[in-house]
């Protein structure tokens, strides 16, 4: 069975700064990989996903990912971070009905 | 709104209670999942359902947890006896079968059991 690594359980950045929120994941097969964004007391909210084609994928909020399948990696990145950016991020990974999650990065941006 | 809808959001009650949990999925989707989320943790499965047949069951799922989805659409989680150690956040995700499993998640239940 699939599973999900999130190499970060905690970055912390200033607000502007660059950010890089790591993801590895293994499975025998081909998947889906998707990152999600969870805001205190709610559910979660879909970034971004690579189903295939192009590997690096655009999402919402100015955040994009890389998919590198030699490294099995699929990591987060924003290029200026904002305030509103606070929040627990989940890497996931999908083979079939089953769909992994990582145990979570939190992203502290302060001012 | 369209989107995955939960109720309620918040429950405080008492160990050895029953509770009930309800999710809405969004109407076209033909697949609905709970989840269970503590505290530092990313969601772990529970069970899914592909329109009224529940399909697979996570060995978390205990005696004590059943769900049902009668007609296809809406869906119950029902927690027996509740113990301290089931305090959690109980996610609901509904999806197409057939397709990428990209999953659309309800504002979930906060259970906390005293």
């Amino acid at each position: 069975a699939q599973s999900v690594t999130q190499l970060d359980s905690q970055v912390p950045v200033f607000e502007e700064a660059p950010v890089e929120l790591r993801c590895n994941y293994s499975s025998s097969v081909s998947v889906y990989l998707f990152w999600y964004v969870q805001y205190p007391n709610q559910g979660l909210q879909l970034l971004l996903k690579y189903l295939s084609g192009s590997t690096l994928v655009k999402g919402i909020n100015g955040f994009e990912a890389e998919f590198n399948k030699s490294q099995t990696s699929f990591h987060l990145r924003k290029p200026s971070v904002h305030i509103s950016d606070t929040a627990e991020y989940f890497c996931a990974v999908s083979e079939g009905y089953d769909m992994r999650f990582g145990a979570g990065t939190r992203l502290t941006v302060k001012p | 709104d369209t989107g995955v809808s939960q109720n309620p959001r918040h429950k405080i009650t008492k160990r050895g209670q029953n509770v009930t949990f309800r999710c809405d999925p969004i109407s076209e989707h033909n697949r609905l999942y709970w989840y269970r989320q503590t505290l530092g943790q990313g969601p772990e499965f529970l069970t899914y359902f592909q329109n009224e047949a529940q399909l697979e069951k996570s060995r978390l799922l205990s005696d004590r947890f059943s769900a049902e989805r009668p007609k296809g659409s809406f869906s119950t989680l029902e927690i027996q006896r509740t113990e301290q150690g089931d305090s959690a956040m109980y996610l609901c995700a509904s999806t197409t079968s057939g397709g990428y499993n990209e999953q659309f998640f309800g504002p979930g239940t906060r259970l906390t059991v005293l």
